[in-house]
């Protein structure tokens, strides 16, 4: 079956600008994440859906970061007024549950984001 | 705080064996997972221990000590392919995953 998917792979874009990334996750996936991956860098949390609860969103560095996930399939994450600093590879990744068990996360190919 | 700790980086010659360690301080636990992760592509899952003990499957074995706050992942008979950084992750008490930075293994001829 098909798995995650993230567009677009990979983005440039200057400081200040506006930038979406999009996640598709796996069909069926209840708890979608988002994370953040610099050169060489451990994987850094931003946020959780889980269903229809309010999401986790306490890994979001600033109020430039906000997402959603709309009918409890795709996600967009919106960085406004993009500054050098959030230059990475944004992760989505999915799971059949969060809470509880041994869900895996099943990881999409990533969006290299690079601000000029 | 959390936290998860893991060695930067290690070396090991193909066709032996290594042992990744991880120890963990976290608020809870509900799991440890290990994913490898080939530079420049997603981690993949590997393994996944709740219980104390041992769990094998095919070259790569996963150990958990929850006393000690400690897992292994041991992988036997090295190839090339291997060559990766290899994550090691908690669930805490709120199901939330903390991630280690990450081993980078280096797979020598």
């Amino acid at each position: 079956g098909a798995g995650v998917s993230q567009s677009p792979s990979n983005k440039v874009t200057e400081k200040g600008k506006d930038v979406e990334l999009r996640c598709d996750p796996i069909s069926g996936h209840t708890a979608l994440y988002w994370y953040r991956q610099s050169l060489g860098q451990g994987l850094e949390f931003l946020i959780y859906f889980q269903g229809n609860s309010a999401p986790d969103k306490s890994g979001l560095p600033s109020d430039r970061f906000s997402a959603e996930r709309t009918g409890g399939s795709v996600s967009t994450l919106t960085i406004q007024r993009t500054q050098q600093e959030d230059s990475a590879v944004y992760l989505c990744a999915s799971s059949l549950f969060g809470d509880g068990g041994s869900y895996e996360q099943y990881f999409g190919p990533g969006t290299r984001l690079t601000v000029t | 705080g959390q936290n998860i700790d893991q060695p930067t980086e290690m070396t090991a010659t193909e066709g032996a064996i290594v042992q990744i360690n991880c120890t963990y301080q976290t608020s809870g636990f509900n799991g440890l997972f290990w994913y490898q992760q080939h530079a420049g592509e997603a981690p993949t899952f590997l393994s996944y221990n709740v219980l104390d003990g041992l769990e094998e499957k095919g070259r790569f074995s996963s150990f958990l000590s929850r006393s000690k706050g400690y897992s292994y992942l041991l992988l036997k008979e090295l190839q090339m392919k291997d060559s990766a950084s290899y994550l090691c992750a908690v669930k805490d008490s709120n199901y939330q995953l903390i991630w280690g930075a990450g081993t980078k293994l280096i797979i020598k001829p």
